[in-house]
């Protein structure tokens, strides 16, 4: 599989400011995701990050909020904007490298806003 | 949407017995059916995963079973060993005008207990 890495592997950060994660790859895969995991819950989908198009959000998550960047079949990042205490959480990206559906996840990045 | 409900959301076993983890989906459409481990701390691996057409796949002292009838499907885990211990995510996955999306129960954390 893939070899999926995320900067920063953590953060604390002032409430109102943003934070760019980056997720890269080392192999060009088709499909690229963001998701939330707050403290002991599930995964939650963000986004698709579509390559050379917009992003392709979930319900509940908006562009504002979260906009997404994917320049390149290898690479993508996540900017979580205008923060608050409420957005602490760990980001994953994963990828899938074809249509048939397998994803792994980057090793995540931990939020802290205070 | 889909909706993915898991049971138990804990569950201790001692080391040697099987344990077994359920989950329902909702949505007739949902084709994969993805089972990730996460180790604290760690990210999502994914352990094993079955696809609409499969209705049982085995890898080593782990099953998963599908029923689409009843749209459910479970993990059967032998012979416990103590790094089993874990929280176990199922996920549906369905196909849409976007590519997929994956959907996520709320995880069942599992204790092997020496």
């Amino acid at each position: 599989s893939a070899v999926i890495s995320q900067k920063p592997s953590r953060d604390i950060c002032q409430r109102g400011t943003s934070l760019t994660i980056q997720c890269q790859v080392d192999s060009q895969v088709t499909m690229m995701f963001w998701y939330r995991q707050q403290p002991g819950q599930s995964l939650t989908l963000i986004a698709t990050a579509n390559q050379g198009s917009e992003a392709t959000y979930e319900s509940g998550f908006v562009i504002d909020k979260f906009p997404i960047s994917r320049p390149n079949l290898t690479f993508s990042t996540l900017t979580v904007s205008n923060m608050s205490p409420e957005d602490s959480s760990i980001y994953l990206c994963s990828v899938g490298k074809s249509m048939g559906n397998e994803q792994f996840f980057g090793p995540g990045t931990r939020l802290t806003v205070l | 949407g889909e909706n993915v409900e898991q049971h138990p959301s804990t569950l201790s076993v001692q080391e040697g017995d099987s344990a077994v983890i359920k989950c329902t989906y909702s949505d007739s459409a949902s084709n994969y059916f993805p089972w990730y481990k996460q180790e604290l701390g760690k990210r999502p691996q994914l352990i094993i995963d079955i696809r609409s057409n499969v209705g049982e796949k085995k890898d080593q002292r782990i099953a998963v079973t599908l029923n689409k009838t009843a749209k459910h499907f479970s993990l059967h885990i032998t012979e416990t060993q103590p790094e089993d211990s874990a929280v176990y995510f199922c996920a549906a996955s369905a196909r849409d005008n976007y590519g997929q999306n994956f959907v996520f129960g709320p995880g069942t954390r599992l204790s092997v207990l020496p």
